[in-house]
């Protein structure tokens, strides 16, 4: 069965920091990895996908995420955290069958000035 | 804007209503999903429909009816909910249902509520 855990719930970091936003994951085959954000009243938008290749995926508005086979990590950072990335994070997993992402429940990130 | 819009944004209900929520894409996918996102959960798929045919029913109560008449336009038909199903509910589509082309476009979700 796959799975995806976001280990916390929320996570704080001042602006201008770097920011990490854990997820680990279990799926039997090659993990195909997804992260999505979500906005206030927004539905969820693309990220970034880690599909095969270079361990490290890069997304959009500076978001990143390392794929670590050894560890089943795929976490999301970014070098300078702004308040405008405030937002629910989603992880999510799937393996090659179709249509079905499993999300995990979530992180809510929280930037400070 | 993703390409994927919900109508209506908000809806009340109650228990004995019959309501419609309407998605439609303008992005040419193939593949089309509804989900229910609830407070502190993840993410529940409903449904999913490649090219106009349900693949996938996650044993969603027969109260939620999914209706696909086009590629463009996903409908989810509801009667007689409880209050458990309060929620927002996301429509998404994606290019195909493969894994590798399922980087999937929101819309913004319909807020509901079941008084």
């Amino acid at each position: 069965a796959q799975s995806v855990a976001q280990p916390e719930d929320q996570v704080n970091v001042a602006e201008g920091n770097p920011l990490t936003v854990k997820c680990t994951y279990s799926v039997s085959g090659n993990p195909y990895l997804f992260w999505y954000v979500q906005y206030p009243n927004r539905g969820l938008q693309f990220l970034l996908k880690y599909i095969t290749g270079d361990n490290l995926v890069k997304g959009s508005y500076g978001f990143e995420a390392e794929f670590n086979k050894s560890q089943t990590s795929f976490h999301l950072k970014k070098p300078s955290a702004l308040v405008s990335d405030s937002a629910l994070y989603f992880c999510a997993v799937s393996r090659n069958q179709g249509g079905k992402l499993i999300f995990g429940q979530g992180t809510e990130l929280s930037v400070k000035p | 804007e993703t390409g994927v819009t919900q109508t209506p944004r908000h809806l009340v209900m109650g228990m004995t209503n019959k309501k419609s929520l309407k998605c439609e894409q303008h992005l040419g996918h193939n593949a089309m999903y509804w989900y229910k996102q609830s407070a502190k959960k993840p993410l529940e798929l409903m449904f999913v429909y490649s090219l106009e045919e349900r693949v996938e029913n996650n044993s969603v109560p027969s109260r939620f009816s999914p209706e696909c008449p086009n590629s463009s336009h996903l409908f989810l038909h509801l009667h007689t909910l409880q209050p458990e199903d309060s929620a927002l509910y996301l429509c998404a589509s994606s290019q195909e249902t493969s894994a590798a082309l399922n980087e999937q476009f929101f819309g913004p979700g319909t807020r509901l509520t079941v008084l």
